[in-house]
């Protein structure tokens, strides 16, 4: 079955500085997709990145990064410069395709609490 | 705008009751999800739909219910059955290109 890790139940960094949060994942399938989301205290869920499986790039956007490792099955979000909007809890996520084909779910991990410190 | 609406932001039940939550989404997307979020956890599926007429249950479906009539909609009822309802419940859909959407949540309490 497939099954996101997060680590670090907390993380707390200096303004204007980078951090990495940790994900790493588990599953047979060749095919999936990797997501980060963004949870401020307001409880809506931001989408921030994605990875597939087959891309041989790192994703980008902007001030965030993915560390894709596939041989270590690894996802690290990096933020770089970070802000004080930037404190919120953050999700890393796993999009698989099940039985049937067309089913798509999303599993998720339990999540980072990052803090921003001026 | 496009866009997935939850409705009420803020629910009480009584013990014994059972209550329905609205997601309604205008983005022409043919699945839907529910999922539940506990404090300090991560969201757990509890039903999905990839098309009209049709779901499927999650990891947590007990004491949950749903409906999909319209392509539009995919309200979920918390029924008594289910024992410790009190949570954030986030509704979220998906395109096949552009990946997941998700409302603003509701949140329930039982009083």
């Amino acid at each position: 079955a497939q099954k996101i890790t997060q680590t670090q139940p907390g993380m707390f960094v200096q303004e204007k500085e980078a951090v990495t949060l940790d994900c790493t994942y588990d599953t047979s399938d060749q095919s999936y997709g990797l997501f980060w989301y963004k949870q401020p205290s307001s409880g809506e869920m931001i989408f921030l990145i994605y990875q597939g499986s087959y891309d041989e790039q790192n994703a980008t956007e902007g001030r965030y990064s993915l560390n894709f490792q596939k041989a270590r099955k690894s996802a690290n979000l990096v933020i770089s410069a970070s802000q004080l909007g930037d404190s919120a809890m953050y999700f890393c996520a796993m999009s698989l395709r099940g039985s049937g084909g067309s089913n798509y779910k999303l599993t998720f991990g339990k999540g980072t609490l990052l803090t921003v410190n001026p | 705008d496009g866009g997935i609406t939850q409705s009420p932001k803020y629910l009480f039940r009584k013990e014994g009751q059972n209550v329905t939550l609205s997601c309604e989404q205008n983005l022409n997307h043919d699945a839907m999800y529910w999922y539940r979020q506990d404090p300090g956890q991560g969201l757990r599926l509890i039903y999905y739909s990839q098309i009209v007429n049709d779901f499927q249950k999650g990891d947590i479906a007990e004491g949950y219910s749903v409906s999909r009539e319209k392509k539009e909609s995919f309200p979920l009822t918390v029924t008594s059955a289910q024992k410790n309802p009190t949570a954030f419940y986030l509704c979220a859909s998906r395109h096949r290109r552009y990946g997941y959407t998700f409302g603003s949540g509701t949140r329930l309490t039982v009083v």
